[in-house]
């Protein structure tokens, strides 16, 4: 079955420093969201993605916070400036091989896990 | 605001059992509610996903049910197994792009 793929599976950063995860969703899928989960907590949204550009975002992906699809097939999250508060499981999902997000499921990837120090 | 709650949050049974897992949400208008495994330091696992016009759907042992108007979603299964523990979370789907995910229910199945 077809799967999205993470990388890295683990990232540990400085606090200030810039971090890029990536992901490769399905291929034929057409809408690409970011989650992540801070330890113990609910898995939370960030932000989707469709057509090369933010379909929806939430309050926590704020200026710091940014994503490219710089090609066909990778999507990536970037922050530019890390904070301690930063580290989470982020979970790469996507979903609509059929156009219709609203009624299919989300594929999750493996997650990456960050660690801001 | 669409808040989703789980009950029990922890689970521990003897293997064979069924269970029954809850889901409450307090905000009807949904698209659809979809029933993930997680396991330990691991990605989400898609196990069910109801359409807010279904009742419920099965996939082998596990059987999930909707009512949408109560706003309550029961995951069962059925002849549990050990290769069961994980914790079990629901999301439903609102209006616009995102999942709204519950707290999950940690389940420990013993042999």
């Amino acid at each position: 079955e077809p799967e999205v793929t993470q990388t890295p599976s683990h990232q540990v950063t400085q606090m200030g420093q810039e971090v890029i995860l990536r992901c490769v969703p399905i291929s034929n899928h057409l809408y690409f969201y970011w989650y992540r989960q801070i330890l113990g907590q609910k898995v939370e949204f960030l932000v989707s993605f469709y057509n090369n550009e933010i379909s929806e975002k939430s309050e926590i992906f704020d200026d710091q916070f940014s994503v490219e699809r710089p090609d066909g097939s990778n999507f990536t999250l970037k922050i530019r400036s890390t904070k301690l508060e930063d580290s989470a499981m982020y979970f790469c999902a996507s979903s609509g091989d059929r156009g219709q997000k609203s009624v299919e499921k989300l594929f999750f990837g493996s997650g990456t896990q960050l660690s801001v120090l | 605001k669409q808040e989703v709650t789980q009950i029990p949050a922890a689970l521990s049974v003897p293997e064979g059992e069924n269970l029954v897992l809850n889901c409450s949400f307090t905000d009807s208008a949904i698209y659809n509610l979809q029933w993930f495994r997680q396991d330990p330091g691991k990605g989400l696992t898609s196990l069910l996903l109801i359409q807010s016009s279904q009742r419920e759907q099965t996939s082998g042992r596990l059987n999930a049910s909707l009512d949408k108007s109560s706003g309550r979603s029961t995951l069962y299964i059925a002849a549990s197994q050990p290769g069961d523990s994980a914790t079990y979370l629901c999301a439903v789907r609102t209006v616009g792009d995102k999942l709204i995910f519950g707290t999950g229910t940690r389940l420990q199945v013993f042999p």
